[in-house]
């Protein structure tokens, strides 16, 4: 069975500097994707950034970097230069070889002006 | 928009009760998902369709089941509903089953409040 693990409930970050989010997870397989999901207050779920197991390169999406680190089964996600609008709570997630997609508990990041 | 579309959005109805929510996928996508977030459980995996026949299963409750039919779109039938059910529901497609990197486009979910 898979496990992500996100050990941070809650970070505060000003706006304009770089905020790192945690992301730990446990698996056995050696196929496997891993996500990061946005969801501000309003509730919906938007997808950021994307990183395969067998990918050598960390990847980047605009802001959003993944800090991926295989033999530590770490993929930490590096939000640049904050601003007020990523205050939101940030989900970590892998699939896993038979498709199913689990999250870990999330991270709440509050930006300040 | 993601695509993906959630009906009703907002749902309250009372213990013992049963409500059904729906979700219509991306055009095209033949992969749903759904899941329960609640405030204490954070986002939990209920159960995976896949072309209208279940591919995975999570931590479903016994009186809750779902179905997706051959237009694709699927149903979550929750009966004998009681106040820890309250939660946000979710649906997301995505493309294939059959890719990794093919990540999930979530609907905007329902709320369901029991009272």
């Amino acid at each position: 069975a898979q496990k992500i693990t996100q050990t941070q409930p809650g970070m505060f970050v000003q706006e304009k500097e770089a905020v790192t989010l945690d992301c730990t997870y446990d698996t056995s397989d050696q196929s496997y994707g891993l996500f990061w999901y946005k969801q501000p207050s309003s509730g919906e779920m938007i997808f950021l950034i994307y990183q395969g197991s067998y990918d050598e390169q960390n990847a980047t999406e605009g802001r959003y970097s993944l800090n991926f680190q295989k033999a530590r089964k770490s993929a930490n996600l590096v939000i640049s230069a904050s601003q007020l609008g990523d205050s939101a709570m940030y989900f970590c997630a892998m699939r896993d070889p038979d498709y199913k997609l689990s999250f870990g508990a999330g991270t709440t990041v509050t930006v300040r002006a | 928009d993601s695509g993906v579309t959630q009906t009703p959005k907002h749902l309250i109805t009372a213990t013992g009760q049963r409500v059904t929510l729906r979700c219509s996928p991306r055009s095209g996508d033949l992969s749903v998902y759904w899941y329960q977030q609640s405030l204490d459980q954070g986002l939990q995996f209920l159960i995976q369709y896949y072309n209208g026949e279940e591919r995975a299963k999570g931590n479903i409750l016994e009186r809750f089941s779902a179905q997706q039919f051959p237009d694709l779109h699927s149903e979550l039938n929750l009966s004998s509903l009681e106040l820890g059910d309250s939660a946000l529901y979710f649906c997301a497609s995505s493309p294939v089953t059959g890719a990794l990197n093919t990540e999930a486009f979530f609907g905007q979910g329902t709320r369901l409040t029991v009272v």
